[in-house]
């Protein structure tokens, strides 16, 4: 089966520029998270969506990021504008729903350096 | 807030050792998962080890779990210089979110 799909790779913007990563989970995979890891740092929960819906975004910068999975399937994840601290790694990992299916598959990340 | 720490931040061994690493959490579990993540990649899961559950195997890997003293250990046996990697625990915290440790450095040279 295909893993999680993010593009770009890699990314480099100017602080204040906009910038916009995509991910396409696994098939069939109700859950999708996004992580921000920054250098030396374990991955810090984003956002989780069950389905389109948003399940906890309490980590997430609201006033500058924000995230969409409008039809259950793809998600988007927008810095606007960005900030010197934004640069990291962004993960977007999914999960197939269902009572003892706690292992997440995660893409290989976008790596955003904001100069 | 980081609910899991691992310890050592890094280690350095020679193909063929074992590598033992620690992870320490703060509050109650219900599951304890290690990851491991090659440079520039993302992570891959590795096991999960139940609250429930003292000890676990698979293939090379061996992860404990001390529930009294709120922590884990992962031993990698016999390593190889492609389990070069950052290796990180996570638990989930109250709310269901998993929090993840910052991870320990394994650098096996051949």
């Amino acid at each position: 089966e295909a893993g999680v799909a993010q593009s770009p790779r890699y990314k480099i913007i100017e602080k204040r520029q906009s910038v916009a990563f995509w991910c396409n989970p696994i098939s069939g995979h109700a859950t999708l998270y996004w992580y921000q890891q920054i250098l030396g740092q374990g991955p810090k929960l984003l956002i989780q969506f069950q389905n389109n819906g948003v399940v906890d975004d309490s980590q997430l910068p609201k006033d500058r990021f924000s995230a969409e999975r409008l039809k259950g399937v793809d998600s988007t994840l927008k810095i606007q504008p960005a900030k010197l601290e934004d640069s990291a790694v962004y993960l977007c990992a999914s999960r197939k729903a269902g009572t003892g299916n706690y292992e997440q598959y995660f893409g290989p990340g976008t790596r955003l350096t904001v100069t | 807030s980081q609910q899991g720490e691992e310890d050592p931040q890094a280690l350095s061994i020679q193909e063929g050792e074992n590598a033992t690493m620690n992870c320490s959490y703060k509050t109650s579990i219900n599951n304890l998962q290690w990851y491991r993540q090659n440079s520039g990649r993302g992570l891959v899961h590795l096991i999960l080890i139940r609250s429930n559950e003292r000890e676990k195997h698979s293939g090379r890997l061996r992860v404990t779990l001390d529930t009294s003293k709120k922590s884990s250990s992962l031993l990698i046996t016999a390593s190889r210089a492609a389990d070069t990697a950052s290796y990180f625990c996570a638990t989930r915290d109250q709310g269901g979110k998993l929090i993840f440790g910052q991870g320990t450095e394994l650098s096996v040279k051949p």
